[in-house]
């Protein structure tokens, strides 16, 4: 089992850049996840993909823009984000929305 | 809509020693339970999961939890704890439904002394 894997682990970019982060999943699973994890929060689901559509949006901003281009694959696009946006995003994955989710590392995003 | 309870935010125990982790839902109907561990630096791992049949499940590292319905409750207990197991356990709910949406707990911090 290869799991989930995220890229970059670390990623640093300032307020104006535009960048992306990447999750790939080779289990066959059908869901696909965002997540937000800031310091001493709770897990904030931002966006859920089931069969490459897109079934849930968490009244995420704008400023963050997933895709899904198939089954193996979500994007996470980035563009003028804050200072507050700074957190451990986290992909997963699962067979579909009953079951267990298996999830990637991470990526250490840091607003400057 | 379904809510899950993790009361402790923090708990620290000897190694050794046995360890409960509380957790409490809120749902119509009997959900589908989960429990993960997430070490630093990591994601978020499966120990365990009730779907249904026995109440008490195993899991890995040595892990069962026992869902009692009366009590709503899906309590994550380890008798003997090492100090590996220092992480932050989250406990979650999805409803048995096909458009069933997890719900994460706050979590709970474990810290081991020596």
């Amino acid at each position: 089992e290869t799991g989930v894997t995220q890229t970059p682990r670390h990623l640093v970019m300032g307020m104006t850049n535009k960048k992306s982060l990447k999750c790939e999943q080779h289990l066959g699973h059908n869901a696909m996840y965002w997540y937000k994890q800031s310091a001493k929060k709770p897990l904030e689901l931002m966006f859920v993909y089931s069969l490459e559509e897109r079934v849930e949006n968490n009244s995420v901003p704008s400023r963050f823009s997933p895709e899904c281009p198939n089954s193996s694959h979500l994007f996470l696009h980035l563009h003028t984000l804050q200072p507050e946006d700074s957190a451990l995003y986290l992909c997963a994955s699962s067979q579909d929305s009953t079951q267990p989710q298996h999830f990637g590392d991470g990526t250490r995003l840091s607003i400057l | 809509a379904q809510s899950v309870t993790q009361p402790d935010i923090h708990i620290t125990v000897s190694e050794g020693a046995s360890l409960e982790l509380r957790c409490n839902y809120s749902y119509g109907a009997t959900p589908y339970l989960f429990w993960y561990v997430q070490s630093p630096g990591q994601g978020l791992q499966l120990l365990l999961k009730y779907f249904s049949g026995d109440t008490l499940v195993q899991g890995i590292k040595g892990f069962e939890a026992e869902f009692k319905r009366s009590q709503s409750s899906f309590n994550l207990r380890k008798p003997s704890v090492h100090w590996s197991d220092a992480a932050e356990y989250f406990c979650a709910v999805v409803p048995n439904t096909n458009a069933g949406k997890s719900t994460f707990g706050d979590g709970t911090t474990l810290t081991v002394k020596p």
